[in-house]
């Protein structure tokens, strides 16, 4: 059973920058969440995609963007990069059942996305 | 304002010394709480979801309980292999998002 993938592993990007980030989640999934870890911080929730719709979001600004594709990997867009941008990011798979997501959301291992 | 504390922030323990990590919250429309192991680099790994107040969950030598303002993660007889960061993540808000707090780091010397 194939868990939750993304890529690249590893980004180095220069600050102003755009960065696109992919995720495709576990078998039987079909919402996406996108956090992103700052070091010795725990998760922050960016936003959610289900149906291909963002269905919410966390409090980030517009640069941060994403898109969700039928067959329901997900990518993460975020636009004129920030030094503050640094951090882990992560993708989490879970799935809707009766109108209502199932709270239970299994992370991919991240992108360490560095902006220098 | 969602608020979540873990403590204690770091803690370093013998092997075979047993302990517990703390998480309290003040969360609206809680639904109910989850527990992660996190390793270095890596991303949190599933250990338990807790849904009502006196809920309990085992998992080897780790077990998880809740109350209707706080969690705690009991740790018994550790092992090395149990160091890493804990988070725990309390659903709530008006559409259930994960709300983390900072994590524990727990070490455990042979």
């Amino acid at each position: 059973d194939a868990g939750v993938t993304q890529s690249p592993t590893h980004l180095i990007k220069t600050r102003g920058q755009q960065v696109t980030l992919r995720c495709s989640p576990k078998s039987g999934h079909d919402t996406v969440s996108w956090y992103q870890q700052a070091l010795g911080q725990g998760p922050q929730f960016i936003f959610q995609y289900y149906e291909e719709e963002e269905r919410q979001r966390g409090n980030f600004p517009d640069r941060f963007s994403g898109h969700q594709f039928p067959n329901y990997s997900s990518e993460l867009n975020v636009n004129a990069l920030l030094l503050g941008d640094s951090a882990l990011y992560l993708c989490a798979s879970s799935f809707l059942t009766s109108g209502r997501v199932s709270y239970e959301q299994y992370f991919g291992p991240g992108t360490r996305l560095t902006v220098t | 304002e969602d608020q979540v504390t873990q403590s204690p922030e770091a803690l370093r323990l013998q092997e075979g010394e047993s302990s517990s990590l703390n998480c309290s919250y003040t969360v609206s429309g809680l639904r109910g709480l989850f527990w992660y192991r996190q390793d270095p680099g890596k991303g949190p790994e599933f250990l338990f979801t807790l849904y009502s107040a006196g809920e309990e969950k085992e998992k080897e030598r780790l077990k998880a309980t809740l109350t209707k303002k706080e969690s705690f993660l009991h740790i018994t007889a550790p092992k090395p292999e149990d160091s890493a960061t804990y988070l725990c993540a309390p659903i709530g808000g008006s559409q259930g998002n994960l709300i983390f707090g900072k994590g524990t780091k727990l070490s455990v010397k042979p």
